[in-house]
C-alpha cells in the first residue's frame, strides 16, 4: 500500500457518459498531480493542485476538470466520454513540488 | 521547454547481462528522480539524485547524475527477472515534474 488511494479501480462506461476519479493522497501530502496512460504510453501530465488552488495544468481536455477539497482528497472528472478517452488514470502525490511522488494504483477506465 | 528523452525505448536481454538506460536533456535539473512500474500499476520511486555527479546504488542497480544536471543513467549488473517494468525518468520542474517517455525492459530467464 502507497498510502494513496485510488477509486475505483476499474470504471465501465458508455461514450457520452460522465465519470468522477477520486484520490485520497497520502498523509501529510499537500500537492495532488494527475496522470493519464494510454496502452503502452508514457505518463500525460494532467493537472496539479497544491492544498487545494490549481498549480498548474499540462495536456487536460476541456471535458476534463478537477478540484481538491479542504480535506486534500481530489477528484477527476471526465465527461462526453470517447473511446479515445480509454486509459489508465493516476494520481500521484507529494509533500511539495519538484520531488518525489508517491502514485496510487490506478484507475482503469473503459470507454464503450 | 524542457525534454527528457530516453534510450533505448526497448530493451530485451538474458538473466545474468548487464545494462544501461540513459536519460538526456538540453536543460538542467534541480533534481532526477528514477521510477519503475510494472503493468497495471503505479510507478514506483526508486532514486532521487539531486547533486551533479552524484552516484547512488540500489542493490544491483546504480543510479548517476551527469556532472551538469543534464542527463542521467541506470546501468544494472546481472539483470534478473523481477528487474522487468517500464523504467521512468523524472526532473525537478517548477510545479511539476518532467517525464521520459519510459524504457520497457524484458529479462529473459
Amino acid at each position: 500500500d502507497s498510502g494513496v488511494t485510488q477509486t475505483p479501480k476499474h470504471l465501465i462506461t458508455a461514450t457520452g457518459q460522465r465519470v468522477t476519479l477520486r484520490c485520497s493522497p497520502r498523509s501529510g501530502d499537500l500537492s495532488v498531480y494527475w496522470y493519464q496512460q494510454s496502452l503502452d504510453q508514457g505518463l500525460q501530465f494532467l493537472i496539479h493542485y497544491y492544498n487545494g488552488e490549481e498549480r498548474a495544468k499540462g495536456n487536460i481536455l476541456e471535458r476534463f476538470s478537477a478540484q481538491q477539497f479542504p480535506d486534500l482528497h481530489s477528484e477527476l472528472n471526465l465527461s462526453s466520454l470517447e473511446l479515445g478517452d480509454s486509459a489508465l488514470y493516476f494520481c500521484a502525490s507529494s509533500v511539495g513540488t519538484g520531488v518525489g511522488y508517491t502514485f496510487g494504483s490506478g484507475t482503469r477506465l473503459t470507454v464503450v | 521547454t524542457q525534454l527528457l528523452e530516453q534510450s533505448p525505448q526497448f530493451l530485451s536481454i538474458q538473466e545474468g547481462e548487464n545494462l544501461t538506460v540513459y536519460c538526456n536533456s538540453s536543460s538542467v535539473f534541480s533534481s532526477l528522480q528514477w521510477y519503475r512500474q510494472e503493468p497495471g500499476e503505479g510507478p514506483v520511486l526508486l532514486v532521487t539524485v539531486v547533486t551533479g555527479g552524484e552516484v547512488k546504488k540500489l542493490k544491483r542497480l546504480t543510479f548517476q547524475f551527469g556532472d551538469a544536471r543534464k542527463d542521467s543513467s541506470l546501468h544494472i549488473t546481472a539483470a534478473q527477472p523481477g528487474d522487468t517494468g517500464l523504467y521512468l525518468c523524472a526532473g525537478g520542474g517548477n510545479y511539476q515534474l518532467i517525464w521520459g517517455a519510459g524504457t520497457k525492459l524484458i529479462i529473459k530467464p
